[in-house]
């Protein structure tokens, strides 16, 4: 079974400036994908950003971009120019690239962005 | 509104209840996915459908749970007999078969007393 893990429950970065979060995981499976997803107060979550396990390459995406360790297991959100509208829970997720493409997730960690 | 809507927004009833909870999909997605979020949790993952078939349910959906999704259009989830455990954010999904990105919706939260 997949797991996935985020170890650090919150954290807080001053506006402007630029805040890593981790996460780590575990499969045995060689094809699948990893996201952060990013859960707004009371707003449906959205996508923030994905990688597919096959390229070397870290996805970018605008301010965010990831550090994907594949021999680690290692997932790490790299918020960059932190904006007060990046307050949010975010989560980790891993899915397979079969068939059945549902997400595992991670507990989460609020990010609170100071002004 | 093309984004995926569940009804309703907010539930409370008592222990020993039934409720219904309905989940709209983006109308061209034929995967639909519920999700179950407790306090302090991430999702996770509950069943899921691709047209009407339901593919997969999780060992979380207990015999009290159900859910169908007549026509491959919208969902339902029910949960019979309603315990306080089942309090939760239950959460829909939705994606194209192959679709790397699945777009949620903003969730039901069953509060059971």
């Amino acid at each position: 079974a997949q797991t996935v893990t985020q170890s650090q429950p919150e954290m807080s970065v001053q506006e402007a400036e630029t805040v890593t979060l981790s996460c780590t995981y575990d499969t045995s499976e060689s094809n699948y994908y990893l996201f952060w997803y990013k859960q707004p107060p009371s707003r449906q979550m959205i996508l923030v950003i994905r990688q597919e396990a096959y390229k070397q390459q870290n996805a970018t995406e605008n301010r965010f971009s990831v550090n994907f360790q594949k021999a680690a297991k290692s997932f790490s959100l790299k918020i960059s120019d932190s904006q007060l509208g990046d307050t949010a829970m975010y989560f980790c997720a891993w899915s397979y690239t079969g068939a059945n493409s549902k997400l595992t997730f991670g507990k989460g960690i609020t990010l609170s962005v100071r002004p | 509104d093309t984004g995926v809507s569940q009804n309703p927004r907010h539930k409370i009833t008592k222990r020993g209840q039934n409720v219904t909870f309905r989940c709209d999909p983006i109308s061209e997605h034929n995967r639909l996915y519920w999700y179950r979020q407790t306090l302090g949790q991430g999702p996770e993952f509950l069943t899921y459908f691709q047209n009407e078939a339901q593919l997969e349910k999780s060992r979380l959906l207990s015999d009290r749970f159900s859910a169908e999704r007549p026509k491959g259009s919208f969902s339902t989830l029910e949960i019979q007999r309603t315990e306080q455990g089942d309090s939760a954010m239950y959460l829909c999904a939705s994606s194209f078969v192959g679709g790397t990105e699945a777009f949620f919706g903003q969730g039901t939260r069953l509060t059971v007393v």
